[in-house]
């Protein structure tokens, strides 16, 4: 079995701040993993993802996230927020052999932007 | 702009009776997916279509009934359903193979469905 866990339903951060969002897996063998994004009243929008080879992955819009297997994370980075970065962000892991049919959602963290 | 159409953008209906639900997709992918994401829910897989086929069903109740008549098309045939049935329907749609682009997958914009 695979899941994924988002810690904190609800992060804000101040403009110009660093985002962090965190993520955390468990799979019985190495995963695919993935970050969403969905703004307000739309679908969900690949930022990044990790299959295989470089740890540190770099995504759109400037957010990055590095797989760690020690510590099971795949947590989402962006150095400096945007106003346009206010939106519901998912973490998602899938495993090879399940293919894109399988892709778990966490459940997600809403990301506010101060001004 | 998004190169997954769903329609229509909001849908209400009365728990007697039948409407559909219309995606369409130009990209030529062969799996094409229905999920139902509830108000703060992360989204949750319904259905999956690969090559026309119905590969996967997710225990959803029959009153749920899906059709993809070719590669670019998929709905969703709606009877009978239930107020707690009211959700965001997104569909998706990716590449088959895992080798091509994993995980990506397309969503639309979404159908918002009002049951009364």
């Amino acid at each position: 079995a695979q899941s994924v866990t988002q810690l904190g339903s609800h992060v804000s951060v101040s403009e110009g701040a660093l985002v962090l969002l965190r993520c955390n897996y468990s799979s019985s063998v190495p995963p695919y993993l993935f970050w969403y994004v969905q703004y307000p009243n739309q679908g969900l929008q690949l930022l990044l993802k990790y299959t295989t080879g470089a740890t540190l992955v770099k995504g759109i819009n400037g957010f990055e996230a590095e797989f760690k297997k020690s510590e099971t994370s795949f947590h989402l980075t962006k150095p400096s927020a945007h106003m346009s970065d206010a939106a519901e962000y998912f973490c998602a892991v899938s495993h090879p052999s399940f293919g894109n049919e399988k892709l778990t959602f966490g459940t997600g963290t809403r990301l506010t932007i101060i001004p | 702009d998004t190169e997954v159409t769903q329609t229509p953008k909001h849908l209400v209906m009365g728990m007697t009776n039948k409407k559909s639900l219309k995606c369409e997709q130009h990209m030529g992918h062969r799996a094409m997916y229905w999920y139902k994401q509830k108000a703060k829910k992360p989204p949750e897989l319904m259905f999956v279509y690969s090559y026309e086929k119905l590969s996967i069903n997710e225990s959803v109740p029959s009153r749920f009934s899906p059709e993809c008549p070719n590669s670019s098309l998929l709905n969703l045939h709606l009877h009978a359903l239930q107020p707690e049935d009211s959700a965001l329907y997104l569909c998706a749609s990716s590449q088959v193979l895992l080798d091509l682009r994993p995980g990506e997958l397309f969503f639309g914009e979404g159908s918002r469905l009002t049951v009364l």
